[in-house]
């Protein structure tokens, strides 16, 4: 069971919106401690979308926003694409075990 | 720029010792991303972080598997590296290393990962 809650999967068609959540606790989220997501394919690794919360790395499109509110954040993904089909994980830091947390991840399923 | 190669075994006995090292090339593992871990992730499960390094050579491990983990440097070569002991089943998985440039930042640079099975 990850420290960090995600929905499972989410599922979407083409060109409409979707969130994915995050929710953790006083120890991590809650603390204060930034939120980072992830986009991973099938048998590769997991590349950074968003950092500290609501930045985007050079590269990923302004579709792709996140944001951060008392213990969870959020990740949207506005005009889906076929591309966009994959899993997707959050990741902050944790005061008990000082060291990092991820969710359990969120399969996005572009229909 | 900056890459990361993980490389060990493919397969590992019930109850010994899984070893995997993680090459840095493209810079210096001492310089910019300051904090090094391994993660790993069971086939179709979640991220789990094993632990991390400081270049000064300070560590800190999940609490799940302190008992289990060593991670150690060696910046002469430019790697780190993962020893896991008394591994069963439940530690298979792709194992991945990552840097940081502090404990509280986004894993911003990954290895491809690297497949290990436990079985007799």
């Amino acid at each position: 069971q990850s420290v960090l809650t995600q929905p499972p999967s989410v599922s979407g068609a083409p060109g409409q919106r979707v969130t994915i959540s995050c929710t953790g606790s006083s120890s991590n989220i809650g603390a204060g401690y930034d939120v980072h997501w992830y986009r991973q394919l099938p048998g590769r690794a997991p590349k950074v979308l968003i950092y500290v919360n609501s930045n985007r790395p050079s590269g990923v499109p302004d579709r792709f926003s996140g944001s951060k509110s008392g213990t969870s954040a959020s990740l949207a993904i506005t005009g889906l694409q076929a591309e966009d089909d994959a899993d997707y994980y959050c990741q902050s830091h944790d005061s008990s075990l000082s060291g990092s947390v991820f969710g359990g991840g969120t399969r996005l399923t572009v229909l | 720029q900056v890459q990361l190669q993980e490389s060990g075994p493919g397969l590992v006995k019930p109850s010994q010792t899984l070893s995997l090292t993680c090459t840095v090339s493209g810079g210096s593992i001492s310089g910019g991303n300051d904090y090094w871990s391994w993660i790993r992730q069971p086939a179709g499960k979640g991220l789990e972080w094993i632990g991390f390094i400081f270049t000064s050579g300070t560590t800190n491990y999940n609490p799940s598997l302190k008992s289990r983990v060593t991670i150690s440097l060696d910046t002469s070569k430019n790697q780190f590296s993962l020893k896991l002991n008394s591994i069963t089943a439940a530690d298979t998985a792709v194992y991945y290393c990552a840097g940081q440039r502090s404990p509280y930042d986004v894993f911003d640079i990954w290895g491809q990962g690297t497949m290990v099975t436990v079985s007799s």
